[in-house]
C-alpha cells in the first residue's frame, strides 16, 4: 500500500523557517517524481514544487523560488522541502504527492503557520 | 501558464440525481506525446485530495464507476451519475501537460439539496 506521512511543520515567524518531511513507502520511491502542494486556508490547491527521481532536476512556483528548496533522499526513502525567508501568505497545509503530471496519491497534510 | 477555469462553483444536487462539473484549459492540453494530462480529484471535508481520474477518462482503482470523465483540447467534463452522500465535497481539475507549472481549477463544491 502506498503511503506518505508528512512532518515537520508548526508554527513560525515571519522571516522563519521550517523543514518539512515526507516519508514514503509501499512503492520504489527512487523511480517517481515527487511534489509538494500547499493549500492556505479556505482556499484552492497550489502546486508548490516537484523534483525528478534522481534529483537532478527542481521545479518551483514563481513564489516560493528562491526560499524554498526541494530535495530528496532516495535511501531514506523520503522527500523535503526547506522553507526560508516565510511569509504570512505561505500559511497553509501543505501536502506531499507522488508523480508530478499525475499525482496519484497525498498525504495527510501538514500545517504550516507563519505568524507573529 | 495554462489558466484551468470550472464552473459552477457550487454544486447543490439531490441524492440519487447526476451532476456534471466542466473545466476548460486556456489552450489545448494534447501533449505532443498524445497524451492529455488531465486529472480531477475529489476532496472531502477535511481530507486530502484523492485523484479519480487521470488522462481524461481513466478511472483511478477504487473509484466507483458512476464518475466519469470525458472531453478533449481544452473543454472537458467530470459526471457523477447518481449522487451519493459521500461525494459531497470539492473536486478540482489538474493540468499537468504544460507544466512546470502544473495547474489546478478553483474548485467546485459538490452539496446534497
Amino acid at each position: 500500500e502506498v503511503q506518505l506521512v508528512e512532518s515537520g511543520g508548526g508554527l513560525v515567524q515571519p522571516g522563519g523557517s521550517l523543514r518539512l518531511s515526507c516519508a514514503a513507502s509501499g512503492f520504489t520511491f527512487s523511480t517517481y517524481w515527487m511534489t509538494w502542494v500547499r493549500q492556505a486556508p479556505g482556499k484552492g490547491l497550489e502546486w508548490v514544487a516537484s523534483i525528478k527521481p534522481d534529483g537532478s532536476d527542481t521545479h518551483y512556483v514563481d513564489s516560493v523560488r528562491g526560499r524554498f528548496t526541494i530535495s530528496r533522499d532516495n535511501a531514506k526513502k523520503s522527500l523535503y522541502l526547506q522553507m526560508n525567508n516565510l511569509r504570512g501568505e505561505d500559511t497553509a497545509v501543505y501536502y506531499c504527492a507522488r508523480g508530478q503530471r499525475g499525482c496519484d496519491y497525498w498525504g495527510q497534510g501538514n500545517q504550516v503557520t507563519v505568524s507573529s | 501558464d495554462v489558466v484551468m477555469t470550472q464552473s459552477p462553483l457550487s454544486l447543490p444536487v439531490t441524492l440519487g440525481q447526476p451532476a456534471s462539473i466542466s473545466c476548460r484549459s486556456s489552450q489545448s492540453l494534447v501533449h505532443s506525446d498524445g497524451n492529455t494530462y488531465l486529472n480531477w480529484f475529489q476532496q472531502r471535508p477535511g481530507q486530502s485530495p484523492r485523484r479519480l481520474i487521470y488522462k481524461v477518462s481513466n478511472r483511478d482503482s477504487g473509484v466507483p464507476d458512476r464518475f466519469s470523465g470525458s472531453g478533449s483540447g481544452t473543454d472537458f467534463t467530470l459526471k457523477i451519475s447518481r449522487v451519493e452522500a459521500e461525494d459531497v465535497g470539492v473536486y478540482y481539475c489538474m493540468q499537468g501537460t504544460h507544466w512546470p507549472p502544473l495547474t489546478f481549477g478553483g474548485g467546485t463544491k459538490v452539496e446534497i439539496k
